[in-house]
């Protein structure tokens, strides 16, 4: 069964809002990664993060790791309409890079 | 541009056909792994090999197989295809053996079985 969990599925925002999607895993991460689809468009690494409590920016996005390494989310401030596409974090477990269900970001300007 | 490439890149074929999707990794980089992805699905992880050898397998199934050849070019075969195997399908590689490794997808592989 799906052992990396991810939340909301979808999230309609205005533009100029702001949005985060959170991932949780049933076990401990060793890391934890995050990707970007957009429409049509294939997976593209975003990010990794490592340690425990770890925070990390890109421009306006801002990316963290849970204490306990079982959780993550991905914030985004002031959304544009480029942030549209699919945001899939994926942590490694049992030997494969298990990616969660993805959230869906439809941002209307 | 990732500097993963797959073909390719539509492919229409009838129910219990067969194809061959191929790929190609980055420069430098030894695994390659095949991933499926649906509209209800995800990406579903199916295969992994690294430096020619199988390293993880997912849920592929028995009709589907791949293999890595000694030029780390891979190809993933489908065969006596049916109507729910229409999906994308993408290839991705990273540079060492581990799940812990970033990966960087190729533009992937539409298939559609009528």
């Amino acid at each position: 069964g799906q052992q990396v969990m991810q939340i909301p599925q979808y999230q309609h925002v205005q533009e100029g809002e702001d949005f985060t999607t959170y991932c949780n895993s049933s076990t401990t991460l060793s890391n934890i990664q995050w990707y970007k689809q957009r429409p049509g468009g294939h997976p593209v690494f975003l990010i990794q993060l490592v340690k425990s409590g770890e925070v990390k920016k890109q421009k306006r996005l801002t990316f963290q790791f849970g204490e306990a390494k079982k959780n993550s989310s991905l914030h985004i401030t002031a959304t544009q309409t480029t942030d549209v596409g699919t945001y899939f974090c994926a942590g490694p477990l049992y030997g494969k890079l298990t990616f969660g269900q993805g959230t869906i970001l439809t941002v209307h300007p | 541009d990732s500097g993963v490439t797959q073909t390719p890149k539509h492919l229409i074929t009838a129910t219990g056909q067969r194809v061959t999707l191929r790929c190609s990794p980055r420069s430098g980089d030894l695994s390659v792994y095949w991933y499926q992805q649906s509209l209800d699905q995800g990406l579903q992880f199916l295969i992994q090999y690294y430096n020619g050898e199988e390293r993880a397998k997912g849920n592929i199934l028995e009709r589907f197989s791949a293999q890595q050849f000694p030029d780390l070019h891979s190809e993933l075969n489908l065969s006596s295809l049916e109507l729910g195997d229409s999906a994308l399908y993408f290839c991705a590689s990273s540079p060492g053996e581990r799940s812990s490794y970033e990966q960087y997808f190729g533009p992937g592989t539409r298939l559609t079985v009528t």
